[in-house]
């Protein structure tokens, strides 16, 4: 069975901090697909990246990183120079194509303070 | 694009009535699915469907009924609301059946079961 872990169940920062968030997650799949959505005040889910198990390289986009690590089985999600907008709730998602599912993390509410 | 959109976006219910939500999408996406979102307990499967005339069920389907008789439209049915019910329920399609694409939601039916 497949499951996601996000430990941190709220992180609270000041504003310009740099902050992670946790992704682990669990399969026996050896091909699967990890992915991160951002639940902003609104309600919205908003799709930020998708991850391969065959691509363990490292992605930056502007303040945006991930982090991900095979041999720990971790996605870690990475915002720097954080801003009141950055304010939400962050999902981490693991998929596998035999099983047409996708399994969420619980979540992890970020609130950066001005 | 509309995208996916949800019908109705706010709903109150008295115990043991029924209602359909309704989900449309205008992407001609094989695959749509149905989640709710309770508070701390992340995004969870109820059904999902990998193409018309096709669906599944997910992590929690007891009290829920889906159909997909066309490849836009996949409505949730409740046919004896419970207050267990009360959630905030999303309709996500994607693509293809591979379960290599990520999600893409409606904005989402708040429900509550009185």
């Amino acid at each position: 069975a497949q499951k996601v872990t996000q430990a941190q169940t709220e992180i609270s920062v000041v504003e310009k901090e740099d902050v992670t968030l946790d992704c682990v997650y669990e399969t026996r799949d050896t091909t699967y697909y990890l992915f991160w959505y951002k639940q902003p005040p609104s309600g919205e889910l908003v799709f930020l990246i998708r991850r391969n198990s065959f691509d363990e390289q490292n992605e930056i986009s502007g303040r945006y990183s991930w982090n991900f690590q095979k041999s720990t089985s971790s996605f870690n999600f990475t915002i720097t120079a954080s801003q009141v907008v950055d304010s939400a709730v962050y999902f981490c998602a693991l998929s596998d194509p035999s099983a047409g599912k996708s399994t969420f993390g619980d979540g992890t509410t970020l609130t950066v303070k001005p | 694009n509309a995208g996916v959109t949800q019908t109705p976006k706010f709903q109150v219910l008295k115990t043991g009535q029924s209602m359909t939500l309704q989900c449309a999408q205008d992407m001609n996406h094989e695959y749509m699915s149905w989640y709710r979102q309770d508070p701390g307990m992340g995004l969870r499967l109820i059904h999902y469907s990998v193409g018309a005339g096709i669906t599944d069920q997910g992590e929690v389907p007891n009290g829920y009924n889906v159909s997909r008789s066309t490849t836009e439209d996949f409505p949730l049915r409740l046919l004896s609301a419970a207050p267990s019910q009360t959630s905030v329920y999303f309709c996500a399609s994607r693509p293809n059946y591979a379960n290599t694409g990520e999600l893409f939601f409606g904005e989402g039916s708040r429900l509550t079961v009185l």
